[in-house]
């Protein structure tokens, strides 16, 4: 099946600083991934969909200038937390489609934010 | 918008019975898919079942099918012979099928399965 990987799974950081996340789809490519947030316990919340070549879309209230998004290949989106904070402290999730008519979203595991 | 909701935040069952999780849904569109997605402890998102609203047939997988009511926007999971491998939270999604938010999916808040043996 389908397999999409996260870099790192977990990372610790100081406030004031950025990390950069990476969402890779391993056999298939993928013209659109997406990127959730999820609280401990909460529902997953849709930050923006990542569109390989093109700007990505943000879900309202998701700070374009924090959480900056780059899909620079068809199998490659990174997610750039800049100047972290605690409060951004999270799980991220990526997920990615083979194709544009696939039904089907395929989840990364997910990276565990934890920032001081 | 589209909307998900489950309400049920928590279910339990015992080991080799039948549980059912609810979602009711809101939309204005004719053509959408529906899902329900498994969260073990781990975090990774399985995909549990999958249901085309074009189709009158409910899905199913394996001791995991569906109750689609199109009309009245309900679409129940049901898991016969619980095992304690089902553990988990439970996230019930809708997709369009098409148009502007193509490929975005709405979570419902999810239900925490517990199974005790």
């Amino acid at each position: 099946g389908a397999v999409v990987s996260q870099h790192p799974s977990r990372v610790i950081c100081k406030s004031g600083t950025s990390v950069k996340i990476e969402c890779r789809s391993l056999d298939f490519q993928a013209t659109t991934m997406f990127w959730y947030r999820q609280f401990p316990k909460q529902s997953l919340m849709l930050m923006a969909t990542s569109n390989e070549g093109s700007k990505a879309t943000y879900e309202q209230g998701v700070e374009k200038d924090k959480f900056l998004i780059n899909h620079a290949s068809l199998t490659l989106s990174t997610l750039t937390v800049t100047s972290a904070h605690p409060e951004d402290s999270s799980f991220y999730i990526c997920s990615a489609s083979p194709q544009r008519g696939s039904k089907t979203q395929y989840f990364g595991p997910g990276t565990r934010l934890l920032v001081l | 918008a589209q909307t998900v909701t489950q309400s049920q935040p928590e279910m339990s069952v015992q080991e080799a019975e039948t549980v059912t999780l609810s979602c009711t849904y809101d939309t204005s569109e004719s053509d959408y898919y529906l899902f329900w997605y498994k969260q073990p402890p781990s975090r990774q998102m399985i995909l549990v079942i999958r249901q085309e609203a074009y189709k009158q047939q409910n899905a199913t997988e394996n001791r995991f099918s569906v109750n689609f009511q199109k009309a009245a926007k309900s679409f129940s999971l049901k898991i016969s012979d619980s095992q304690l491998g089902d553990a988990a939270m439970y996230f019930c999604a809708y997709r369009n099928a098409g148009g502007t938010s193509y490929g975005k999916l709405t979570f419902g808040q999810g239900t925490i399965l517990t199974v005790h043996p």
